[in-house]
């Protein structure tokens, strides 16, 4: 199985209502990082988090980590239509190799 | 920022022909470059580790003469997909690390993505 499983695997909200989404994974990591991808198109690096960091914040984005529970949070405020995405958490252990989780839904409905 | 490039950007190309897919380092040099496949709907999955000047490392159950890579210089790596079949089609992505000035950890900057249809 992936190291990275995210919940919920889809998630449909209004616009200005914000969404949270969370990762789990396995073994001991150098930090977690989160990715936006619009559909079919790239990756955008959203926010990283070291393993020795417990909150982090990017303008509407909050991310946690809890090493002990092996687990992170993506909190997106007040959200809009245009942050409608696939959302990603990846982690990376040893020779910056990503281990990608499989990825929130998110509609935000204007 | 660091931008990476891909080209093509879509392919379709028949089944037993060979697809040669570029990932370029646009505004930095990149000794690693990484190759992903995304079936739709679905996670990355890493396929393997692109080292300038050397072998590339793939990853288990990844056939390395399937996909062919080579990374001749330190802002081009090119994946090959040689004898392509139908079930070769998904959506290939590379990315490339770099440490910006601005940060204090390299990250791993995404191509934009090839989308291969094998029919």
């Amino acid at each position: 199985s992936q190291q990275g499983e995210e919940d919920p695997q889809a998630l449909s909200i209004q616009e200005g209502e914000n969404a949270t989404m969370n990762c789990s994974y396995k073994t001991s990591i150098n930090n977690l990082q989160w990715y936006r991808q619009n559909s079919g198109r790239g990756l955008v690096h959203l926010i990283l988090i070291r393993s020795n960091e417990r909150e982090k914040h990017s303008g509407r984005l909050r991310v946690t980590l809890d090493t002990s529970k092996k687990s992170s949070s993506l909190l997106i405020t007040a959200s809009r239509a245009a942050d409608t995405a696939s959302y990603f958490c990846a982690t990376e252990a040893a020779g910056n190799k990503l281990t990608f989780g499989g990825g929130t839904r998110v509609l935000v409905k204007p | 920022g660091a931008v990476v490039s891909q080209h093509p950007s879509r392919v379709i190309c028949k089944s037993g022909t060979s697809v040669k897919i570029e990932c370029r380092s646009l505004d930095f040099q990149a000794t690693t470059m990484f190759w992903y496949r995304q079936f739709p709907k679905k996670s990355l999955m890493l396929m393997a580790t692109s080292n300038e000047g050397s072998k590339a490392t793939y990853e288990q159950g990844v056939e390395k003469d399937k996909f062919l890579i080579n990374h001749a210089s330190l802002t081009l790596s090119t994946l090959t997909v040689t004898s392509a079949h139908p079930e070769d089609s998904s959506f290939y992505i590379c990315s490339a690390n770099a440490l910006l000035a601005t940060e204090i950890q390299e990250t791993q900057y995404f191509g934009p993505g090839t989308r291969l249809l094998v029919l």
